[in-house]
């Protein structure tokens, strides 16, 4: 999977609770993305980091922040877990400023809030 | 904006026929085109990519794929399909002043022996 690792792979959490999902990459690629994939749906964007300190939020953000404080290093964050994020999260990196370079994505993350 | 639309949700093709997933897209600029596999309890895997060029894209596993620009469609082809092409199957659009990526809801492929 392209050097990404995604961790913990799966989390059962209750509504209410914060959750943090860490993606870590070892291609020193620039650009790293958080989706979250649903039945029907598709992947959906959730935010996006293009360098150190710079994020952007994607289609579907309500209720999820992100931090990078290391290009190796994107975590997203449900501050306060809601079974409507119950989903898999998929990170994925791209590496140059062009945007006909490809992602890669990582193994995922199966969350599931009760 | 920019959309994908993938308008089956299931392909079913015999081993050895030719398979067909079909995408449309809608984006306001020049397209970038991308097609993943992704298989049961893994990541998405890249097939191959539209940027410019020659309207038939080769890629991995003995996929292909033809632009259409008068019909906005990137439909992907395998001439003779094999029981481990089985798998979920995404078409990806990106206008190319975006660096955002926007999927369809993906097509679930069979293929039986």
């Amino acid at each position: 999977d392209a050097g990404i690792t995604q961790s913990p792979r799966h989390k059962v959490t209750e509504t209410g609770t914060p959750v943090t999902l860490r993606c870590h990459q070892t291609e020193n690629h620039r650009y790293m993305y958080w989706y979250r994939q649903d039945p029907g749906h598709g992947l959906r964007l959730i935010h996006y980091s293009y360098g150190v300190k710079d994020t952007d939020k994607g289609e579907v953000s309500d209720g999820y922040s992100v931090s990078r404080s290391k290009t190796e290093d994107f975590l997203l964050t449900l501050e306060s877990a809601t079974s409507s994020q119950t989903s898999v999260y998929f990170c994925a990196i791209s590496s140059l400023a062009t945007t006909y370079n490809e992602q890669f994505f990582g193994p995922g993350t199966r969350l599931t809030v009760l | 904006a920019q959309s994908v639309a993938q308008p089956e949700d299931q392909v079913n093709v015999a081993e050895g026929n030719p398979l067909t997933v079909k995408c449309t897209y809608s984006v306001s600029g020049n397209p970038y085109l991308f097609w993943y596999v992704q298989y049961p309890n893994r990541g998405l895997q890249f097939l191959l990519k539209y940027i410019t060029g020659d309207n038939l894209v080769k890629g991995s596993y003995g996929f292909e794929a033809e632009f259409n620009k008068s019909q906005t469609s990137f439909h992907l082809k395998k001439p003779s399909a094999l029981v481990s092409d089985s798998a979920l199957y995404f078409c990806a659009v990106r206008d190319r002043d975006d660096y955002k990526l926007s999927f369809g809801a993906g097509t679930t492929v069979t293929v039986r022996a």
